[in-house]
């Protein structure tokens, strides 16, 4: 069956380094992967989405890098701060034939961040 | 440009109870999936509706579980006869085509 796993179930950093989390995957060809953030009590918020003929994305603070053969995903937050402290969730999903991300995603546990001052 | 909105954001029942959950997409978005999020669990797909239509059900518990999401409205996800383990936070996310956008939930607790 299909397994995503978030490698750190938590993971401590102090401010200003570059907070690293992985996502690796089995048994799943995805077309493409997302990156969420979530808060206590709150709904997932979309980050970046990467798909599988794409290397790389960057946005702001944020990269993602997306590896099919290794079967895995890194997403970076460099010089960070304590408001990035969260769970940071990938999700994998299927495309259409137009390339646009449809259908359901699946989810790995998360990895919650803690940014230390 | 509001976003994906559902109510309630807290809901009780009783054992035996119907629960109803509601979630009105962003504007223009025609594509509503529903999660669950169960204690200590990640995010669990459960349907995937267009307008008056079930695209993917296969995360949808066989009995008691329902989805719509008609013409006008908002969709509903529903549940008939709760027990203790339907207890989670629920999550509705909408989608033109591309990233899902998601509300704050609606997180069910069942006494």
């Amino acid at each position: 069956s299909q397994k995503i796993e978030q490698n750190s179930e938590a993971l401590n950093i102090q401010e200003g380094k570059t907070a690293t989390l992985t996502c690796n995957y089995t048994n799943y060809s995805p077309a493409y992967l997302q990156w969420y953030r979530q808060d206590p009590g709150r709904g997932p918020v979309f980050l970046l989405l990467i798909r599988e003929n794409e290397k790389e994305k960057r946005k702001e603070r944020l990269k993602v890098t997306f590896d099919t053969t290794l079967k895995q995903s890194l997403f970076h937050i460099t010089a960070s701060q304590p408001a990035d402290s969260a769970t940071y969730l990938c999700a994998l999903g299927p495309t259409d034939a137009g390339g646009t991300s449809y259908g359901k995603l699946t989810f790995g546990q998360g990895t919650i961040l803690t940014v230390h001052p | 440009n509001a976003g994906v909105m559902q109510n309630p954001r807290h809901l009780v029942r009783r054992r035996g109870q119907e629960a109803r959950l509601r979630c009105s997409p962003m504007k223009g978005h025609s594509h509503v999936y529903w999660y669950r999020q169960l204690p200590e669990e990640g995010l669990k797909f459960m349907v995937y509706l267009q307008k008056e239509n079930i695209i993917d059900e296969s995360g949808m518990p066989k009995e008691r579980f329902s989805a719509e999401f008609p013409k006008e409205g908002p969709s509903i996800l529903r549940i008939q006869q709760v027990v203790r383990g339907d207890s989670a936070a629920y999550f509705c996310a909408s989608s033109p085509g591309g990233p899902q956008h998601f509300g704050d939930g609606t997180r069910l607790s069942i006494l």
